[in-house]
């Protein structure tokens, strides 16, 4: 297995741009998960799905964040406008029970640098 | 409300020395502790972990502690290796059907030759 893939693994976009992370969560997993990192606040949860379906998005920070799950296989996470503070890594991770707790696998990230 | 935290942000130490990072949770309704590690330009990779029924997990060099009266979990890496150097995130999963992990700030390792 290819393991979680993230797509870009680098962004520099302009204040105000709409800008869309994409993820691949590993086949077989049911859970989905958007992190982000940042140095204030290390890693936040921002929202997760679970077979597809939202399940908690109080982490995500404002309206202008919005994420869609519309299959098993792909999710994105979209802000629109984008902003300076947005600037940070997201990561995305996927999930299966393993009877030791969550097993979490992440993706290598999304850098974000908004301009 | 932070649920976890990680009050050391960095931690340097020799190598062939032991390690042990620290992290503190405020809620008693976690199933398992985890430990996870962060390469640069790499997404976090699963260490070890531990359930909320036990008080000691080890796996070779690696070995976390937990202190359930006290709210506290430690990661003790004995001998340290160069290798080991990397960011260290202490994480707790909920308990119940909405299970998610909820990680600390991380503490930067950094293990000297």
């Amino acid at each position: 297995d290819a393991g979680v893939i993230q797509s870009p693994r680098h962004e520099v976009t302009e204040m105000g741009q709409e800008v869309t992370l994409r993820c691949k969560p590993i086949s077989g997993h049911n859970s989905l998960f958007w992190y982000r990192q940042t140095m204030m606040r290390g890693l936040e949860l921002l929202i997760y799905f679970n077979n597809n379906v939202p399940i908690d998005d109080s982490g995500m920070p404002e309206d202008r964040f919005s994420a869609k799950m519309p299959n098993a296989s792909f999710s994105t996470l979209k802000i629109q406008p984008s902003e300076p503070r947005d600037s940070a890594v997201y990561f995305c991770a996927s999930s299966q029970w393993t009877g030791m707790g969550l097993g979490y696998t992440f993706g290598s990230g999304t850098r974000l640098t908004v301009v | 409300d932070q649920q976890v935290k990680q009050n050391s942000p960095s931690l340097s130490v020799q190598e062939g020395r032991i390690s042990i990072l620290n992290c503190d949770y405020t809620n008693s309704m976690f199933d398992y502790f985890l430990w996870y590690k962060k390469y640069p330009a790499e997404g976090p990779t699963f260490l070890i972990s531990i359930s909320s029924i036990k008080d000691k997990n080890e796996d070779g060099r690696f070995t976390v502690f937990l202190n359930k009266s006290a709210k506290h979990l430690s990661l003790h890496i004995v001998p340290s290796q160069p290798g080991d150097s990397a960011v260290y995130f202490c994480a707790v999963e909920s308990s119940g059907s909405a299970r998610q992990l909820t990680f600390g700030s991380g503490t930067q390792l950094t293990v000297l030759p």
